[in-house]
């Protein structure tokens, strides 16, 4: 069935450090990837997204690459602040089908100022 | 704010009962998404309406329903509710079988 695999699921950085999330999918049907940002107690907010036909996308400090071949994506996140703080969630899709989302099982990141 | 209303943002409840949630998704979007989020399960996809109709279920129990009526909001209803049941459950909401899905703030549920 549908899976996502999220790796690791806790991840403590120093301010200023990059920080790597690591997701992998099953179905090779999908074709959209998001990642989603929550902080606690709020709803999770889209901070990148990248669809098949693209290897990698970048958003000022945040990237994202994703290897079809592998069924694997990756956050980038560098120059990490404290406001970086938070639960992030990659996410796996297949657009013009359903588009519902299965998420990974998530990584709480923290930065330490 | 991104658009999408949940309401109520906190309910409580006994074990047995039964509750609605609603949502009302962002203007124009025809797809309506429920999650679940629990502590240790993350973020689990329950059902998609697209335009009034059912259009996808993930691992969603046979005591909870949902519809999305013709002007578009949408209803969860949960029954025979146990304290399992207690979780964040999120509806989100995106133009149509694609592209960036909206979340509300969510419904916080507690079975007591």
């Amino acid at each position: 069935g549908e899976n996502v695999e999220q790796h690791p699921s806790t991840l403590s950085v120093q301010e200023g450090d990059s920080a790597v999330i690591k997701c992998t999918y099953s179905d090779s049907a999908s074709n959209y990837f998001p990642w989603y940002k929550q902080e606690l107690g709020k709803r999770p907010q889209l901070i990148i997204d990248i669809r098949s036909n693209v290897g990698e996308k970048k958003d000022q400090r945040i990237a994202v690459t994703l290897n079809k071949t592998a069924k694997h994506f990756s956050l980038h996140i560098t120059e990490t602040q404290p406001e970086d703080s938070a639960v992030y969630f990659c996410a796996a899709s297949i657009e013009g089908a359903t588009n519902k989302l299965i998420f990974g099982t998530g990584t709480l990141l923290a930065v330490q100022p | 704010d991104s658009g999408v209303t949940q309401t109520p943002k906190h309910l409580i409840t006994a074990t047995g009962q039964r509750v609605t949630l609603r949502c009302s998704p962002r203007s124009g979007d025809l797809s309506v998404y429920w999650y679940q989020q629990s502590l240790d399960q993350g973020l689990q996809f329950l059902i998609q309406y697209y335009n009034g109709e059912e259009r996808a279920k993930g691992n969603i129990l046979e005591r909870f329903s949902a519809q999305q009526f013709p002007d578009l909001h949408s209803e969860l209803n949960l029954s025979s509710l146990e304290l399992g049941d207690s979780a964040l459950y999120f509806c989100a909401s995106s133009v149509g079988p694609g592209g960036e899905a909206f979340f509300g703030q969510g419904t916080r549920l507690t079975v007591v």
